[in-house]
């Protein structure tokens, strides 16, 4: 089966600080979900990647998958409060996820 | 359109008590999915649907899970007999998928159905 490792499991950075959240998969993947959740609620999609070396931006949100499809970073440019939660990445096709970073953004 | 519709938004029943948890997809979505979420686990996939047919239910725990889709616009997710380590927050999903990726599409998640199991 296809397992999701996300790095850091929790961060915590001052507001406006970048920072990035990387997720390793143990096999290729075909395509990777980012989704943001705020605690006891849905997950919210951020974006979708599909081929390898493909990057995509959100406002302040930038995600990318590596050339070699095991990979995937997300970042996140001049924090705010607002982007506070648990980012988790998923797998599209095998319908993985990652066990998620909490991420606090202190103002 | 009002997103995907999950209820009861918490449960809290007994041992043994049977429990059905109630899904309406975003309409002219035709795949659904039916994910748990715990703090030891993560978030994980039970069982999904395509155009109201199971395509995988590798992931539903055993036999007191049981999953159905009737139609479009509405599914649920039965546990017979309920047990305390069913306590979880249940998700339903929906997206477009294509004939290539019937797993594919953007998924949009529900509010979630919190179980509590005493």
């Amino acid at each position: 089966s296809q397992e999701l490792e996300q790095s850091p499991q929790s961060l915590i950075v001052q507001e406006g600080k970048n920072l990035t959240i990387n997720c390793t998969s143990s096999k290729t993947l075909y395509g990777l979900y980012w989704y943001k959740q705020k605690y006891g609620e849905g997950l919210i999609f951020l974006m979708m990647l599909q081929k390898g070396g493909e990057e995509k931006s959100h406002e302040k949100i930038t995600a990318k998958l590596d050339e070699k499809k095991q990979q995937s970073s997300l970042h996140i440019t001049a924090s705010q409060p607002s982007h506070a939660g648990i980012y988790l990445c998923g797998a599209t096709r095998q319908l993985t996820f990652g066990s998620g970073t909490q991420l606090t953004v202190l103002p | 359109d009002a997103g995907v519709i999950q209820s009861p938004r918490h449960e809290v029943t007994e041992m043994g008590q049977e429990v059905t948890l109630r899904c309406k997809p975003i309409s002219g979505h035709n795949s659904l999915f039916w994910y748990r979420q715990t703090m030891m686990r993560g978030l994980e996939l039970l069982i999904y649907f395509n155009n109201n047919v199971p395509i995988d239910d590798s992931g539903m725990p055993e036999d007191r899970f049981s999953a159905k889709m009737p139609n479009a616009s509405f599914s649920t997710l039965k546990i017979q007999p309920s047990e305390p380590r069913d306590s979880a927050v249940y998700f339903c999903a929906s997206s477009l998928a294509t004939s290539q990726t019937l797993s594919g599409g953007t998924q949009y998640f529900g509010p979630g159905t919190r179980l509590t199991v005493l």
